[in-house]
């Protein structure tokens, strides 16, 4: 079983669209980081999460940390061909950093 | 260089083969991760430095793993006898601080294909 689950797998939309993937877990966790891998390279970590209930925005990008510390989300508002990419959720316990599998989103022009 | 230099970039080896990959982290960042990417799944940890002490090794698939930092900077992990399992891309990390909790600085990786 995994220790984090990211929904979904994948995720196909045309350009100007909204969307938003998960992050969930049945632990709780004191932070989570969201990263984007592009193909050929490594992750690059877009934000932090803290405090349970956060919502920190990045440009058109939204991150939200559930109230309980055990979910995240990403909402992308008028998704752009840019934002193509594996979007990645990671907690760090101890210096080791966890990874989920993913959503691997492309944006159609 | 500005940021995390891994070489080479794709390497094929035979079945057997022994194999050396190579990480140049950020200058001055203390700790130091190798995680391994399978294809259609989120990078895993395999190891972890802090300068030139080896902190964890837990996520090392096998003795046919070994990384070494001997110096507190470069990085090499090498493989023993590779096997057709052992493909993925090898991905090293960096981070300033001693805590490993700081952020962390991904170079692009090397994509191991064993035939």
């Amino acid at each position: 079983t995994q220790l984090l689950e990211q929904s979904p797998q994948f995720l196909s939309i045309q350009e100007g669209e909204n969307l938003t993937v998960y992050c969930n877990s049945s632990s709780v966790f004191s932070s989570l980081q969201w990263y984007r891998q592009e193909p050929g390279e490594g992750p690059v970590l877009l934000v932090t999460v803290v405090t349970g209930g956060e919502v920190k925005k990045l440009k058109r990008l939204t991150f939200q940390f559930g109230d309980a510390r055990k979910d995240s989300s990403l909402h992308i508002t008028a998704a752009q061909p840019g934002d193509t990419g594996l979007y990645l959720c990671s907690i760090t316990n101890a210096g080791k950093s966890t990874f989920g599998d993913g959503t691997t989103l492309t944006v159609k022009p | 260089g500005a940021g995390v230099s891994q070489s080479p970039r794709y390497k094929v080896a035979k079945r057997g083969q022994d194999v050396a990959l190579r990480c140049d982290p950020i200058s001055g960042h203390v700790s130091l991760f190798w995680y391994q990417q399978a294809l259609g799944q989120g990078p895993e940890f395999l190891t972890y430095f802090q300068n030139e002490a080896q902190l964890d090794k837990s996520g090392l698939p096998s003795d046919r793993f070994f990384a070494e930092r001997p110096e507190g900077s470069v990085s090499t992990l090498k493989i023993q006898r590779t096997q057709q399992e052992d493909s993925a891309v090898y991905l090293c990390a960096s981070s300033l601080g001693l805590t490993g909790s700081e952020k962390l600085f991904f170079g692009s990786g090397t994509q191991l294909s064993v035939l």
